[in-house]
């Protein structure tokens, strides 16, 4: 079936280290790609996105490719900084009715100052 | 502000109670979603409605059940709350296309002792 692997955490990086979060994906179809972030106590927010294969998403100077050839999407971040420590999940979304998003387990990332 | 508010924030049940999470958007989706939060475990799905009058299973259905009220609201029960069901709940919503991420809700953390 359609899942989504990512790699575990928790990954502690010092301030301005770079970041590679690994995510790999298993679908029937031609899925849409995101990157969800989860500061502590609160819901998931979008971070990104990419709709076809070898589109780029970025925002917050966080950027991830769409790579169909290795089912991948990995996140990375040139200079990471305390306030990104949070939990990053990876998610794929199959077009339907139903519109389902299937997520990843979540990478737990700490930044030391 | 738009967007999804769930209620209860924090809600405390003893074993075999009942309740209700209330979940309601403002952005005219027409798929709303509840999600459980566990440890390590990621987001699974528990139930979800592609559109108004629809409602169906995801992942972990048992134990619960949904009510898509109108288009607005959407809300899970919980008929006999037993210490397993312990967790954080999302609610969720979007519009149908692929492209699109899902909107959340802030959570509600239950705790079934």
């Amino acid at each position: 079936g359609d899942s989504v692997t990512q790699m575990e955490g928790p990954v502690t990086l010092s301030e301005e280290a770079f970041l590679t979060i690994n995510c790999t994906y298993t679908a029937t179809g031609y899925p849409s790609l995101f990157w969800y972030v989860q500061y502590p106590g609160e819901g998931l927010q979008l971070l990104l996105k990419a709709t076809k294969a070898d589109d780029k998403g970025s925002n917050k100077g966080f950027e991830a490719t769409y790579r169909k050839e290795t089912t991948s999407f990995h996140l990375e971040k040139g200079s990471v900084q305390v306030s990104d420590s949070a939990v990053y999940f990876c998610a794929l979304r199959l077009y339907s009715s139903a519109s389902k998003i299937i997520f990843g387990s979540g990478t737990r990332l700490s930044i030391r100052p | 502000n738009a967007g999804v508010t769930q209620t209860p924030k924090f809600q405390v049940l003893k074993t075999g109670q009942s309740m209700t999470l209330q979940c309601a958007q403002d952005m005219n989706h027409n798929s709303m979603y509840w999600y459980r939060q566990d440890p390590g475990m990621g987001l699974r799905l528990i139930y979800y409605s592609a559109s108004e009058g629809t409602t169906d299973k995801g992942e972990v259905p048992n134990g619960y059940n949904v009510s898509r009220l109108n288009k607005r609201e959407f809300s899970l029960r919980l008929e006999s709350a037993a210490p397993s069901q312990t967790s954080v709940y999302f609610c969720a919503s979007t519009v149908v296309g692929e492209g699109d991420g899902y909107t959340f809700g802030s959570g509600t953390r239950l705790t079934v002792v």
